[in-house]
């Protein structure tokens, strides 16, 4: 498997508190990924990481941000929760998009009351 | 934008083939992909083709892609109840990767 470790794996908030999720690969992997999953929605990519310090928004980027101050980690920041983003949050990397797979963490299940 | 669409469930008897249907949209796609999530855990890849393959076998799994249609197919034979899960069909482009909504399989003993 993938060494990819999410954390943490639970978490549960209150609407308007920050949150911050960590994304950690041992793959050395250029490309990380950062996804919600919805029933219904199939996983909708919120941002990606092309290297470090270089991101780029996904389709469903309002209300995240992302960094990555070093190969091995991705971190997605909610700046202010809010209840709409309840959500199962998956961290996936690739090393070269469009000729291999992507490679997935366990997932962050994220409740925000 | 590239879209990739699969029905929602499937039901299927335990030792019957499960054939799980995918179509997308961006003739572009170089590579086409197929992923497994089991319950509270992240997609594990199972197979995947190259856009100008036609077939692909790996054990159980047979994936048919007929890129006139751009549709996708996988094929798991001799179905048990440990492959009951979400299928998930997914197209890969530059440094995007696009998912449909999963098609969930369940395996009746």
């Amino acid at each position: 498997d993938a060494g990819i470790t999410q954390s943490p794996r639970h978490k549960v908030t209150e609407t308007g508190t920050p949150v911050t999720l960590r994304c950690h690969q041992t793959e050395n992997h250029r490309y990380m990924y950062w996804y919600r999953q919805d029933p219904g929605h199939g996983l909708r990519l919120i941002h990606y990481s092309y290297g470090v310090k270089d991101t780029d928004k996904g389709e469903v980027s309002d209300g995240y941000s992302v960094s990555r101050s070093k190969t091995e980690d991705f971190l997605l920041t909610l700046e202010s929760a809010t209840s709409s983003q309840t959500s199962v949050y998956f961290c996936a990397i690739s090393d070269l998009p469009g000729n291999q797979p992507q490679h997935f963490g366990d997932g962050t299940r994220l409740s925000i009351l | 934008g590239e879209d990739v669409e699969q029905s929602l469930f499937l039901s299927v008897r335990e030792g019957d083939s499960s054939v799980i249907n995918c179509t997308y949209t961006d003739s572009s796609s170089t590579y086409l992909y197929w992923y497994k999530q089991e319950p509270g855990a992240g997609l594990q890849l199972l197979t995947y083709i190259f856009s100008n393959m036609d077939m692909k076998q790996d054990q159980r799994l047979t994936v048919l892609l007929n890129k006139k249609d751009k549709h996708l197919s996988l094929r798991i034979a001799d179905t048990q109840t440990g492959d009951s899960a979400i299928y998930f069909c997914a197209a890969s482009q530059t440094y995007k990767y696009i998912f449909g909504t999963g098609t969930r399989l369940k395996v009746l003993a």
